[in-house]
């Protein structure tokens, strides 16, 4: 069974940095591309970064690009998100999302979905 | 780039279907997909590829898509299935993954 586990939420003040990260079991981590995945209090879901399998190349979301860092460790079978210069507008509960085939590549309107997602971690940035 | 437009709200009593639209400009040149997230809970894959079930899912889920209009029905709805649905495509023109607002579904 796939779980994905997220932690390393809490409450920053604006300008502040915090790191997440995501425990994965239950499949093949490092074949997996894996996303971050954003719902602000009350609001909807908001699409923030995207990593491939190896770790070598990861995607933003134009309001998190130069801010935000995404990276994996294979060996341990964790993803993290690196938050930097923190804004109001980042406070949101972040989920870890992994991608559906290891086929799957970014830039592909092919398996572009995401087929589970961890429990959530709660961001709050004070201004 | 292109932005996802659902119904805030779809009621709908127990036992009949619900529908739910998600309008995109350019939903013509990309699958869709849709997720359930009841109250407190995380999102949960219910519908890939405009009309796929993933395993799991239950039968009275199903898609469609027609021109830039993707569907959601739910057939027999239950109470369980109460709770926010949101589409979600790939955009091309900005490459990122885009999510249309979410309609709430309320069985009465």
């Amino acid at each position: 069974e796939v779980q994905l586990l997220d932690s390393g939420g809490g409450l920053r003040q604006a300008g502040g940095s915090l790191r997440l990260s995501c425990v994965a079991s239950g499949f093949n981590f490092n074949t997996y591309g894996m996303s971050w995945v954003r719902q602000a209090p009350g609001r909807g879901l908001e699409w923030v970064s995207t990593i491939n399998a190896n770790g070598d190349t990861a995607r933003y979301a134009e309001p998190v690009k130069g801010r935000f860092t995404m990276s994996r460790d294979n060996s341990r079978n964790t993803l993290s998100l690196l938050m930097d210069s923190l804004r109001a507008e980042d406070t949101a509960k972040y989920y870890c999302a992994k991608a559906p085939s290891p086929t799957y590549h970014f830039g592909s309107g092919s398996q572009a979905y995401f087929d589970s997602w961890g429990q959530g971690t709660l961001v709050t940035v004070s201004s | 780039s292109h932005e996802l437009t659902q119904p805030p709200s779809v009621s709908v009593s127990p036992g009949q279907t619900a529908t739910i639209t998600c309008s995109g400009d350019d939903l013509y040149k990309a699958f869709a997909c849709w997720y359930q997230q009841r109250p407190g809970q995380s999102p949960v894959l219910v519908i890939y590829e405009d009309t796929n079930r993933p395993s799991g899912s239950p039968e009275r889920f199903s898609g469609s898509k027609s021109g830039n209009t993707a569907t959601l029905t739910i057939s027999g709805t239950q109470a369980v299935d109460e709770a926010d649905y949101y589409c979600q495509a790939w955009d091309v023109t900005t490459s990122s993954f885009v999510f249309g607002g979410g309609t709430r579904v309320t069985v009465l």
